[in-house]
């Protein structure tokens, strides 16, 4: 099994919601990364686990709340989030956060999840 | 802040034609890497090229690096419909993470 999953494809939320991305791979990677991407932009890096601890913030606002409760599996929690937060979220894995040999991994992508913040 | 800076934008071109982008990056890297994304898709990854190699091939895919001018380029030979994405070239400078570059758009006419 070569791929990431992510749930939902679409997400509508109003700015006092609380909602939740889930990701998941089954490849044993030990990396796992979500991203955000807007519109003709590159993806742009939010945070990376690797061996299911938080390695990387790229100092991103508190009301994205990143979760890994096992190897597997990958969530971001989302609650007062805001219209310019609306976005093409995604989750990728590698095997490890790398470099090893100094060469880094492959990411393997999900197909993301459509955030809307009305 | 984003590492590279990708040339074209945008490429629009015949079915069966060679299309060219190019990649320009700052600072030194350990590796290179071309990803692929379809609208509004997850990422694709292409082809990865380590700062001690010069030119690699995958199927109709090439891929220079010239470390000494900090640029890269992807060739994709002989275009197809299904080429139609975005390319996006991005590099690892050891810091346990990929910075992205802008982007290229190719549109292949059929």
């Amino acid at each position: 099994d070569t791929e990431v999953t992510q749930t939902p494809k679409h997400l509508v939320m109003g700015m006092t919601n609380k909602k939740s991305l889930k990701c998941e791979q089954h490849m044993g990677h030990r990396a796992m990364y979500w991203y955000k991407q807007k519109a003709k932009k590159p993806p742009e890096l939010m945070f990376v686990y690797s061996y299911e601890k938080l390695s990387i913030n790229e100092s991103v606002p508190s009301r994205f709340s990143p979760e890994c409760p096992n190897s597997s599996l990958l969530n971001l929690h989302l609650h007062a989030l805001q219209p310019e937060d609306s976005a093409l979220y995604l989750c990728a894995s590698s095997p490890r956060q790398g470099p090893t040999g100094g060469v880094s991994d492959t990411q393997y992508f999900g197909p993301g999840t459509r955030l809307t913040v009305l | 802040s984003q590492q590279g800076e990708e040339d074209p934008q945008a490429l629009s071109i015949q079915e069966g034609e060679n299309a060219t982008m190019n990649c320009s990056y700052k600072t030194s890297i350990n590796n290179l890497q071309w990803y692929r994304q379809n609208s509004g898709r997850g990422l694709v990854h292409l082809i990865l090229i380590r700062s001690n190699e010069r030119e690699k091939h995958s199927g109709r895919l090439r891929v220079t690096l010239d470390t000494s001018k900090k640029s890269s380029s992807l060739l994709i030979t002989a275009s197809r419909a299904a080429d139609t994405a975005s390319y996006f070239c991005a590099t690892d400078k050891g810091a346990q993470k990929l910075v992205f570059g802008q982007g290229t758009r190719l549109t292949i006419n059929p």
